[in-house]
């Protein structure tokens, strides 16, 4: 099936390091979420956007709307252990997909303490 | 308000069986979708109910089907399992149609 194409697919950082991943699409999308998945969990939403263009903030979290509704980015400021874990986007497109959510591959996270 | 719950957490069938897998959504919610996770494939959309109706689908054989009750919990079945049907399966549940979905924890399946 379809999905986005999100890098990097891994980072090792140390803590206290900020984080930036992204999304890439060929098609557009009228809402971006952003999810993190701890091992042997469902995936957590961390941030929605439904706007091109919008720039949303979730604590150390910060994540863009695209202006071409093409991609997303998610940065994370300042990490943490706990920052651990895959975090992947998802795209949402409801005249072309419905409801459905195409996920990206996931960008492996780990934090050197 | 207690999150989305899936049960059973873990199962192990064997090839030929069917199995059911069971999903209840966040109170007030009454829209429930199903999704596959495997590491080859990823996320992959498998259907979605809204009022008991299956408002959409995705690419799968015929074996995966689900339906919606009147409360709003959702079944899936895969019937006939086959090897490459072991994945974790998600359920997401939202307030509405197009509003954000909160995931449950999943059921892992086994499929030997």
């Amino acid at each position: 099936g379809q999905q986005l194409n999100q890098s990097p697919q891994s980072m090792f950082i140390q803590e206290g390091e900020d984080v930036s991943m992204n999304c890439t699409s060929s098609s557009i999308f009228n809402t971006w979420l952003w999810y993190k998945q701890d091992p042997g969990e469902g995936p957590v939403l961390l941030i929605a956007l439904y706007k091109a263009g919008e720039l949303t903030s979730n604590g150390r979290l910060t994540a863009q709307f695209g202006i071409t509704r093409k991609d997303s980015f998610l940065n994370i400021s300042a990490s943490i252990p706990s920052d651990v874990g895959i975090y992947f986007c998802a795209g949402q497109h409801e005249e072309t997909s419905g409801s459905r959510l195409t996920f990206g591959e996931g960008t492996q996270l780990t934090v050197n303490p | 308000k207690a999150g989305v719950t899936q049960t059973p957490r873990y199962l192990i069938k064997t090839r030929g069986q069917q199995v059911t897998l069971s999903c209840s959504p966040i109170s007030g919610h009454r829209s429930v979708s199903w999704y596959q996770q495997t590491p080859g494939q990823g996320l992959q959309f498998l259907f979605e109910y809204f009022s008991e109706t299956q408002r959409n689908k995705g690419n799968f054989p015929g074996r995966f089907s689900g339906r919606q009750f009147s409360n709003s919990r959702s079944e899936m079945n895969v019937s006939t399992l086959e090897l490459g049907d072991s994945a974790l399966y998600l359920c997401a549940s939202s307030q509405g149609i197009w509003d954000e979905q909160y995931f449950g924890p999943g059921t892992r399946l086994t499929v030997t």
